[in-house]
């Protein structure tokens, strides 16, 4: 399977921990996104890449959240000191090089449980 | 900035219903404008696209006019079947005129579509 796959696929912590998942795209993509997604709502924007670059982040990413994607190819998102309130499913996308339509390409997405 | 506002949900229909789920968009420039469905355990998947005005995006016979002067992209499917039971989701990316687009997605809330036999 070529798809996007993100790990953990769950991940229950206790307040103040730190957790980390991992997104690996669709392989040929230079473009990586990451969103929050809570019961009722749609996803919401909270970063993306193109290549190693990260261009844009949402205010919603607090000092707590961090991205990287080192080498232009997976990608991880860090949270530190986790609150109850970060508990949401976290979505990751990607999208081909060059001019496009802009489908993004989601994984399954990790869900995040603070205890 | 851009925003998607899609009707209150959730709909709930008898199979072979005709189903509209209304979604409007404020957005600067010329986005393109999607529909996203999540089926039950499963990741967000493309279910139809348009990208630019007066376009019909269409898949699994479900179809939807990108109108901007009504700024709006409704989501339509004239006989639903419960295999469509899903949450659906409007989304607009923006673009300039010349086609460059803006990234990043932004998504309605989402409204659950549930059929009976």
């Amino acid at each position: 399977d070529t798809g996007v796959s993100q790990d953990p696929r769950h991940k229950i912590t206790k307040r103040g921990q730190n957790v980390t998942f991992r997104c690996d795209p669709i392989s040929e993509h230079n473009r990586l996104y990451w969103y929050r997604q809570t019961l009722g709502q749609g996803p919401e924007f909270l970063t993306y890449f193109q290549n190693e670059a990260q261009l844009e982040k949402s205010r919603l990413l607090s000092d707590r959240f961090s991205a990287e994607r080192p080498k232009g190819s997976f990608s991880t998102l860090e949270i530190q000191r986790t609150e109850q309130g970060d508990s949401a499913m976290y979505l990751c996308a990607s999208s081909p090089r060059g001019r496009s339509t802009g489908e993004l390409f989601f994984g399954e997405g990790s869900r995040l449980t603070v205890l | 900035g851009n925003s998607v506002t899609q009707m209150e949900g959730p709909v709930t229909l008898s199979e072979e219903a005709f189903l509209t789920i209304n979604c409007t968009y404020t957005a600067t420039g010329y986005p393109s404008l999607f529909w996203y469905v999540q089926y039950p355990g499963e990741g967000l998947q493309l279910l139809l696209k348009a990208t630019k005005a007066d376009d019909k995006g269409s898949n699994k016979g479900f179809e939807a006019t990108y109108r901007k002067e009504t700024t709006s992209f409704h989501l339509e499917k004239g006989s639903v079947q419960v295999s469509d039971s899903a949450v659906y989701f409007c989304a607009l990316r923006g673009s300039n005129a010349g086609g460059t687009s803006y990234g990043k997605l932004t998504f309605g809330q989402g409204t659950i579509l549930t059929v009976h036999p």
